[in-house]
């Protein structure tokens, strides 16, 4: 079973500066998707990057960027140039690429434990 | 732009009663999923459906649990008689459509609270 593990329950970050969130999965897989959630206080959960395993080119939205390390199976999420919108929960997660219905992919997301960003002033 | 919409925002219910929580997804989406996240922790997956059945389910998804897509448009989740410790946050999320590529993105709703007392 594939599982996703985020090993910083809370960072920081002053206001402008870079900050990096951590992950790290285990798969048997070779074709997925890797995505970078956020939930706010508003509790709603937003997507905030997605990479495909099979793209060695790190996925870029913005101030979002990740660092895809396919044989290490890591994933990490960085932040330029900080905002204090920015504070909010972040969740790593995983979903398998497989083929089941048709060309259509019905599987399930897995979450990691999610790291809880403050950003300062 | 289209969005997941949960109904209640939240609900307070006493121990034993039967709970629905209600979701519209994105109107031409084909892929449903329940997740849900006890206070200040990860969020779990409880059940998948797509043409009418459930494609997947977790152990939290027991008899307990069911769900349902009555006309259509909505999607409910039913608790037949909750215990305690289903109180969390409820999430309810859509994805897919046979036009687009799937990209994979689930589109989650703001979820509805749930309380157990």
């Amino acid at each position: 079973a594939q599982t996703v593990t985020q090993s910083q329950p809370e960072m920081s970050v002053q206001e402008a500066e870079t900050v990096t969130l951590s992950c790290t999965y285990d798969t048997s897989e070779s074709d997925y998707y890797l995505f970078w959630y956020k939930q706010p206080p508003s509790r709603q959960m937003i997507l905030v990057i997605r990479q495909e395993a099979y793209k060695q080119q790190n996925a870029t939205e913005n101030r979002f960027s990740v660092n895809f390390q396919k044989a290490a199976k890591s994933f990490s999420l960085k932040i330029s140039d900080s905002q204090l919108g920015d504070a909010a929960m972040y969740f790593c997660a995983y979903r398998s690429a497989r083929a089941v219905q048709g060309s259509y992919n019905t599987d399930k997301l897995i979450f990691g434990t999610g790291t809880r960003l403050q950003v300062f002033p | 732009e289209p969005e997941v919409t949960q109904t209640p925002s939240h609900q307070v219910t006493q121990m034993g009663q039967e709970v629905i929580l209600r979701c519209v997804p994105i109107s031409n989406h084909l892929y449903f999923y329940w997740y849900r996240q006890i206070l200040g922790q990860k969020v779990e997956f409880l059940v998948s459906f797509y043409n009418n059945e459930i494609s997947e389910k977790s152990e939290i998804f027991d008899d307990q649990f069911s769900v349902e897509r009555p006309d259509g448009s909505n999607f409910t989740l039913k608790i037949r008689s909750t215990k305690l410790e289903d109180s969390a946050m409820y999430f309810c999320a859509s994805s897919a459509t046979w036009a687009s590529m799937n990209t994979g993105e689930l589109f989650f709703g703001e979820g509805s609270r749930l309380t157990v007392l």
